[in-house]
């Protein structure tokens, strides 16, 4: 399988507990995002990586979470002390170049993403 | 305020049928993705358009950029059960010059098609 692994699909857990999320993209990806999205709505961005290095955190990205992509490879997403807000599908997606007749443009794979509820 | 809106929020149309989504922003838009997602799944890129007055076309669907790039369609032609989904727009409000892929997403449009 060559696309965007995420681990686990769906998550249930209780308010207050910590979960963590994996991602895994395609291998010569350099750059890594995480997104947000609750129901109804678009994904939101919440940060990314350049290798190992997370160049950008959103607003969003409370002070519960944390984000670390250790060997510029895979990608966990922790969200610590849960909150029934958290509740969402958790998206991760890497960056490539378009192939023609695309000219200079990228475009976001995404994983089939992390459910989880907080009940 | 949303910086990028879809019309209509839902969509039933009769199979065979065709239809139009738009997507809006107030700000130039310096690439303009389509994306579909299937309930509870992941977004599976359809097309991108960067220069004002595009558009591109694959199978069924042809998405256009308008010329001052703040206002993008998608069309389907002659609809397919296999073309329900959500469609949702993303873009780059910053002219990087390729995108970083930091989107801003519409909130989508639910198409579903009776058959």
């Amino acid at each position: 399988d060559t696309g965007v692994s995420q681990d686990p699909r769906h998550k249930i857990t209780k308010r207050g507990q910590n979960v963590t999320f994996r991602c895994d993209p395609i291998s010569e990806h350099n750059r890594l995002y995480w997104y947000r999205q609750t129901l109804g709505q678009g994904p939101e961005f919440l940060t990314y990586f350049q290798n190992e290095a997370q160049l950008e955190k959103s607003r969003l990205l409370s002070d519960r979470f944390s984000a670390e992509r250790p060997k510029g490879s895979f990608s966990t997403l922790e969200i610590q002390r849960t909150e029934q807000g958290d509740s969402a599908m958790y998206l991760c997606a890497s960056l490539s170049n378009l192939p023609p007749p695309y000219s200079g443009a990228n475009v976001l794979t995404f994983g089939a993403g992390s459910r989880l509820t907080v009940l | 305020s949303q910086e990028l809106e879809q019309s209509p929020q839902s969509l039933i149309v009769q199979e065979g049928k065709n239809l139009t989504i738009n997507c809006t922003s107030s700000k130039t838009l310096y690439g303009l993705y389509w994306y579909k997602q299937k309930y509870g799944e992941g977004l599976i890129f359809l097309m991108m358009l960067q220069k004002g007055g595009e558009e591109k076309s694959h199978e069924k669907i042809t998405a256009k950029l308008d010329e001052k790039k703040q206002q993008s369609s998608l069309h389907i032609t002659a609809s397919q059960p296999s073309h329900a989904g959500i469609y949702l727009c993303g873009a780059d409000l910053m002219n990087y010059g390729g995108s970083q892929g930091n989107l801003i997403f519409g909130k989508g449009t639910k198409l579903s098609v009776k058959p």
